[in-house]
């Protein structure tokens, strides 16, 4: 079985411009996350959906982050413009349900570099 | 609010060694769940285990080891005789039970194991 998949790996770009992380949760998960991990914040929750609406978004820093799960096997986690202190590394993860004993499935992660 | 503290940033041992990775918790809910996650160097966070605040007997998985102690609000996690396969960041995390609830993690530990 697939686990969470997320691209790119990697991605550099430069200050101001437009960056897209994409997420594929596990089928048959309905809640989807995505942290943030920088050496200084640890991880920390940017936004949530359960059956792809998004429940929690207090977590996303400011109206440059967005993101979409247009439907159960995919998302999207945009920034627009772009700036250095978003250089991090963007996991996303999946879980059966939404509630607090549910594990969590990670991805990989995107390492991003805004320089 | 939910906070998890792992105080130890960094832990160095040689192979063999047990070692302890502490962590400490605070919530207001009586129903809670702790978990601890591995991040190998390759990046991505799998999970090892999973408790729930009514369950506090100790458990052990080969050479893992965990101790929760609702007393000192404390999930420690042990692993004896280390391996070098062992050397990751190690996070301590909390979800409360009520409803939706979210992962907060701890800043994490650094183990490293060297021959």
């Amino acid at each position: 079985d697939a686990g969470v998949i997320q691209s790119p790996r990697h991605e550099v770009t430069e200050m101001g411009q437009e960056v897209t992380l994409r997420c594929k949760p596990i089928s048959g998960h309905n809640s989807l996350f995505w942290y943030r991990q920088t050496m200084m914040r640890g991880l920390e929750l940017l936004i949530y959906f359960n059956n792809n609406v998004p429940i929690d978004d207090s977590g996303m820093p400011e109206d440059r982050f967005s993101a979409k799960m247009p439907n159960a096997s995919f998302s999207t986690l945009k920034i627009q413009p772009s700036e250095p202190r978003d250089s991090a590394v963007y996991f996303c993860a999946s879980s059966f349900r939404a509630s607090g004993d549910e594990k969590l499935f990670f991805g990989s992660g995107t390492q991003l570099s805004v320089l | 609010a939910q906070k998890v503290t792992q105080a130890q940033t960094e832990i160095s041992v040689v192979e063999k060694e047990d070692v302890t990775l502490d962590c400490v918790y605070e919530t207001r809910d009586t129903t809670y769940y702790l978990f601890w996650y591995k991040q190998p160097p390759s990046g991505e966070l799998v999970f090892l285990i999973r408790r729930n605040s009514f369950d506090e007997q100790n458990e052990i998985s080969g050479r893992y080891s965990w101790n929760f102690q609702k007393s000192t609000s404390s999930f420690n996690f042990t692993i004896t005789a280390s391996q070098v396969v062992d050397s990751a960041v190690y996070f301590c995390a909390l979800s409360e039970g009520s409803g939706y609830s979210t992962l907060t993690f701890g800043k994490g530990t650094m183990l490293l194991v060297s021959p």
